[in-house]
């Protein structure tokens, strides 16, 4: 099946500082890619849609200052959290559909991210 | 917008039983309802999906089945082994020839004991 990746795995950051986590489409092109965030033993929260060469489209309540996405190629996009707080700490996982794949998303391996 | 809800939050067996999550649905235009699997730490797994057009889909021990008229769609697992013990999670979406979004149910625990 198609492969999504992502990196970091993990990433422990200072508060105050940006991290930049990357989203991508191994052996397939990606127009859209998602990204959600997952608290300890929650669910899965969608936060943006990010279209390859536009604007990301965001969920209510997602600051798209604080989450920046970028999607400037069908293989890649990133999500960087800006000025990091504690309370930014979370799992953050992308997917991807495939051109031409009917149904399924491709999930990456997910980001832990801890800001101390 | 979509709401899925999901029960139980957690599920405990003893292996070889059977396991039964259900979740509901709250838009009728949605037609698309895949089931991932996610162990700790790890990205969710598709495990099985079930689009509108079908009832019933099976998997050798997994199946789902969809009732339309009532927006509810279950997770059967039969026979169930400890490596089955993870989260899972259903979700819904309008699937068409563009991309689409997935509304997630909560998350059922699903613990099977040896």
């Amino acid at each position: 099946g198609a492969v999504v990746s992502q990196h970091p795995s993990r990433v422990i950051c200072k508060s105050g500082t940006s991290v930049k986590i990357e989203c991508r489409s191994l052996d397939f092109q990606a127009t859209t890619m998602f990204w959600y965030r997952q608290f300890p033993k929650q669910s899965l929260m969608l936060m943006a849609t990010s279209n390859e060469g536009s604007k990301a489209t965001y969920e209510q309540g997602v600051e798209k200052d604080k989450f920046l996405i970028n999607h400037a190629s069908l293989t890649l996009s990133t999500l960087t959290v800006t000025s990091a707080h504690p309370e930014d700490s979370s799992f953050y996982i992308c997917s991807a559909m495939g051109q031409g794949i009917t149904g399924e998303l491709f999930f990456g391996e997910g980001s832990r991210l801890t800001v101390l | 917008g979509e709401n899925v809800e999901q029960h139980p939050s957690t599920l405990s067996v003893q292996e070889g039983d059977s396991a039964v999550i259900k979740c509901t649905y709250s838009d009728s235009a949605s037609n698309y309802f895949p089931w991932y699997k996610q162990e700790l730490g790890k990205r969710p797994q598709l495990i099985i999906d079930i689009r509108s057009n079908v009832g019933e889909k099976k998997d050798q021990r997994i199946a789902v089945t969809l009732n339309k008229t009532a927006k509810h769609f279950s997770l059967h697992i039969t026979e169930t082994q400890p490596e089955d013990s993870a989260v899972y999670f259903c979700a819904a979406s309008i699937r068409n020839s563009g991309y689409s979004t997935l509304t997630f149910g909560k998350g059922t625990m699903l613990l099977v004991s040896p």
